[in-house]
């Protein structure tokens, strides 16, 4: 049984670029949170979506934005990067009304 | 708003022995989970315990424990018999969910390293 699977693992940006990171859910889950790691940090909520939708958001600009597809999987997009957008993000999935969830290995983005 | 404390960025203890990893929080709700996961070199996250807070009995999971003062807003993790496996980094979590809200709220983290 799959876990959490992210892609890619590591990718380098140049400011003011933009960004897509995938992320498919565990098997059986159907809602997946993003969190941002700046390093030496603990992970930071972004956002969250369910049903296609995106049900919770923390405290991020709206460079940040996602998107949930129908098979549950998601993307991160982040616009107009920005060094301090350097971080791992991770995701993280689960079932609806569980507080249960599986985290991916994430993936390092690196601005330059 | 709710904050998870770790006043502890880095502890070491010898292999085989006991060590506690701190953790303070703070919030106004009556419910809420709290947690413990462990970040090796690896980088995914992985579940180490968890507490529900309307259950006055501590949580345990083989060599891993927790004591939970409420009152205090305390959440401290032992680790008895350490192993050179546990070497990583440990945060503390809450989270509370009365109104939907499954976000988990993490502490900065303690680096702990097991000495052989």
């Amino acid at each position: 049984d799959a876990g959490v699977t992210q892609s890619p693992t590591h990718l380098i940006k140049t400011r003011g670029q933009q960004v897509t990171l995938r992320c498919s859910p565990k098997s059986g889950h159907d809602t997946v949170s993003w969190y941002q790691q700046a390093l030496g940090q603990g992970p930071q909520f972004i956002f969250q979506y369910y049903e296609e939708e995106e049900r919770q958001r923390g405290n991020f600009p709206d460079r940040f934005s996602g998107h949930q597809f129908p098979n549950y999987s998601s993307e991160l997009n982040v616009n107009a990067l920005l060094l301090g957008d350097s971080a791992l993000y991770l995701c993280a999935s689960s079932l609806t009304g569980s507080y249960g969830y599986t985290f991916g290995s994430g993936t390092r983005l690196t601005v330059v | 708003a709710q904050t998870v404390t770790q006043s502890q960025p880095e502890m070491s203890v010898q292999e085989a022995e006991t060590v506690t990893l701190s953790c303070t929080y703070d919030t106004s709700e009556s419910n809420y989970y709290l947690f413990w996961y462990k970040q090796p070199p690896s980088r995914q996250m992985i579940l180490v315990i968890r507490q529900e807070a309307y259950k006055q009995q501590n949580a345990t999971e083989n060599r891993f424990s927790v004591n939970f003062q409420k009152a205090a807003k305390s959440f401290s993790l032992k680790i008895s018999d350490s192993q050179l496996g546990d070497t990583a980094m440990y945060f503390c979590a809450f989270m509370n969910t009365p109104r939907g809200t499954y976000k988990y709220i993490f502490g900065t983290g303690t680096r702990l390293k097991v000495l052989a």
